[in-house]
């Protein structure tokens, strides 16, 4: 059985912070990780996706992943109020095929 | 370019009923994949389809089917309703054979009462 975990929070952080919003996985063969950020009531958006070792940055928002730890990060610097929602990590096996997420974790950025 | 779109957007439905629920991909996608999420859960795994044809399923009773038209449109049924199906029911599509970003409808809330 494959598993995502993150904790589901809330994590609270000032206006203007670094967040930083975790993620583990169980299953050693996965390929592909993707951050999705979810509003009360709306359907998860995708934040990014990464494929390989590393840090990849696009704007305020830096993913990490450490296949060995088995560990993928997503960090949001400079927080702001509309940053508050809750996180989902996905991981993807198969080219294509079901993505397994997280729980979530919700984000509260105080102003 | 329309996104997924997905409906109704919201229905309720008494126990032991059926309910279909329906999808249209991302244009130039073809790849439709159907998630369940709970209330404070992340969405979990139904099935996929492409090709017309179911390709994967997740750990969910056969109560749940589903159907993908020629032009890659997809429906979701679920029959014999149980008030534990109450959830946000959220399709997604993506490219068959070519990387495997999903993206994600605005889902359809259903409440079995």
């Amino acid at each position: 059985q494959k598993e995502v975990e993150q904790n589901s929070g809330p994590l609270s952080v000032p206006e203007g912070a670094i967040a930083s919003l975790n993620c583990t996985y169980s299953d050693r063969v996965s390929q592909s990780f993707f951050w999705y950020r979810q509003y009360s009531g709306k359907s998860p958006e995708l934040i990014m996706s990464i494929y390989s070792n590393g840090d990849k940055e696009d704007g305020r928002f830096t993913a990490q992943l450490n296949k060995a730890s088995q560990y993928v990060s997503l960090l949001i610097r400079d927080s702001q109020p509309s940053d508050s929602a809750t996180y989902l990590c996905a991981v993807n096996e198969d080219y294509g095929q079901n993505f397994v997420f997280g729980p979530g974790t919700r984000l509260s950025v105080l102003p | 370019d329309a996104g997924v779109t997905q409906s109704p957007t919201h229905l309720i439905k008494t126990r032991g009923q059926q309910v279909t629920l329906r999808c249209s991909p991302k244009s130039g996608h073809d790849t439709v994949s159907w998630y369940q999420q709970a209330l404070g859960q992340g969405p979990q795994f139904i099935f996929q389809y492409y090709e017309e044809e179911e390709r994967q399923r997740g750990n969910f009773p056969d109560r749940f089917s589903g159907h993908q038209f020629p032009n890659y449109s997809s429906e979701l049924n679920v029959n014999a309703l149980l008030l534990g199906d109450s959830a946000l029911y959220l399709c997604a599509s993506s490219t068959g054979n070519s990387g495997n970003t999903i993206y994600f409808g605005e889902g359809s809330w259903l409440t079995v009462v």
